[in-house]
């Protein structure tokens, strides 16, 4: 099985910062790495997939890099609205998500 | 606009089979175009796919099922369902389901999600 490991678990930022959010795989993976957004009681929301592909309606403040098992997911000004929790996922073989990474305002 | 929901029954009791049921609106779910998955996740955790169904039938199971999960499609009535035998408090979680494009670069990311259902297991 492919493990996902994301850091930080929570982060901490104030409108305006830009911020970095790292997914690790546990064997490479390719491009084949997605980026999620949920917020609470909701369905998580797809942001970014094959890496760096920006989902249609995704704000641009958003972007994705990375290859093979080292992945990033960066927010260039933080938006009130950005604060939630974030998930990547590989899909590579079948999918795994990462644990999660909660961003929070400082 | 694709469109999804699922039902099921709240609270199972434990060694029990839980039976989903997620129905699709505003497209077909025998299109080759899309295929078809669950994921889960227990209260304040995260996300754990559980499996996933093509049009055809053939479905893949995340292994740490351990073979408690079965997934199939009625075409008859545009929805696809999802049961979980020998239930434990460990299975309580929001079940989701949510559709997949089938075609790259987006064959494997869950593009649309239905609002998500809580089963309780408990006796």
């Amino acid at each position: 099985d492919i493990q996902m490991t994301q850091s930080p678990s929570t982060l901490s930022a104030s409108v305006g910062d830009r911020v970095t959010i790292t997914c690790r795989a546990s064997q490479s993976i390719g491009s084949w790495l997605a980026w999620y957004q949920q917020k609470p009681g909701k369905a998580p929301n797809l942001l970014i997939f094959k890496t760096s592909s920006l989902e249609s309606g995704v704000p641009s403040r958003f972007s994705g890099s990375g290859s093979g098992t080292e992945f990033t997911l960066t927010i260039s000004s933080l938006q009130p609205d950005d604060f939630a929790t974030y998930y990547c996922q590989q899909y590579h073989t079948y999918s795994t998500f990462g644990q999660g990474t909660k961003l929070e305002i400082k | 606009q694709l469109q999804l929901q699922e039902s099921g029954p709240g609270l199972v009791k434990p060694s029990e089979t839980l039976s989903l049921n997620c129905s699709v609106s505003g497209g077909s779910i025998s299109s080759s175009a899309y295929y078809w998955g669950w994921i889960r996740q227990p209260p304040g955790k995260g996300l754990e796919w559980m499996g996933s169904i093509f049009y055809d039938g053939t479905t893949y199971y995340n292994p740490s099922l351990k073979g408690r999960g079965t997934m199939s499609v009625d075409t008859s009535k545009n929805q696809y369902s999802l049961s979980v035998n020998s239930l434990t408090a460990a299975d309580t979680a929001v079940y989701y389901c949510a559709m997949t494009y089938s075609s790259d670069p987006k064959a494997g990311t869950f593009d649309i999600w239905g609002l998500g259902t809580l089963v309780i297991v408990s006796s």
